[in-house]
């Protein structure tokens, strides 16, 4: 049973560069929300997706976007890169919306120079 | 909005003690709560959860939690800490969202270290 798989593993950008980060779910889940954790502090919420459409959204500026794609898989895009977008992206996939119980990714870890 | 708080951001303990990571949380509704455990490098394990039911839950690994709304708490305990516990450890709770969909909101996590 394939888990929550991110790419790429590792990735270095300049600022005000562009960024697209991929991530497929867990076996028979639809719904992907994506986590921002920056060093030293716990995740926090990106957005969520489901049925290829923006269903919920954390406190972060347009920069940050994303696509659902029919297989569910997912991609999150981040616009104008600063240097406090350097974080550990992850991603974690449920069953439906309303679905507590959410499966993380290993993460892609970003740094903008 | 629900919200979490994690006394401690380092624990040490010595191998075979007992370990206690603390967790407090905040919620207008009865709570989904989580333990999560990141190894360095690593994503999210989820070592345990609270729903409903029985306010004691046991997860992987040998940790348990007990969920005590008398005093919004939900500390992770083990009886006899190993070498391999060193990581991070999140406490996490279910936020549902207006129009659908839920999110988790974290701790800060507590960097918990074993010693010889």
């Amino acid at each position: 049973d394939a888990g929550v798989t991110q790419s790429p593993t590792h990735l270095i950008k300049t600022r005000g560069q562009q960024v697209t980060l991929r991530c497929s779910p867990k076996s028979g889940h639809d719904t992907v929300s994506w986590y921002q954790q920056a060093l030293g502090q716990g995740p926090q919420f990106i957005f969520q997706y489901y049925e290829e459409e923006e269903r919920q959204r954390g406190n972060f500026p347009d920069r940050f976007s994303g696509h659902q794609f029919p297989n569910y898989s997912s991609e999150l895009n981040v616009n104008a890169l600063l240097l406090g977008d350097s974080a550990l992206y992850l991603c974690a996939s449920s069953l439906g919306t309303n679905s507590y119980e959410q499966y993380f990714g290993p993460g892609t870890r970003l740094t903008v120079t | 909005a629900q919200s979490v708080t994690q006394l401690g951001s380092h624990v040490s303990v010595s191998e075979g003690a007992l370990v206690l990571l603390r967790c407090n949380y905040s919620s207008s509704v009865p709570p989904y709560l989580f333990w999560y455990v990141q190894y360095p490098n690593q994503g999210l394990q989820l070592l345990l959860k609270y729903t409903t039911g029985a306010t004691l839950v046991k997860g992987i690994n040998g940790f348990e939690a007990e969920f005590k709304k008398s005093e919004t708490s939900f500390h992770l305990t083990k009886p006899s800490a190993h070498m391999s516990d060193a990581a991070e450890y999140f406490c996490a709770v279910s936020d549902h969202l207006t129009g659908g969909g839920n999110k988790l909101t974290f701790g800060t996590g507590t960097q918990l270290k074993v010693e010889l």
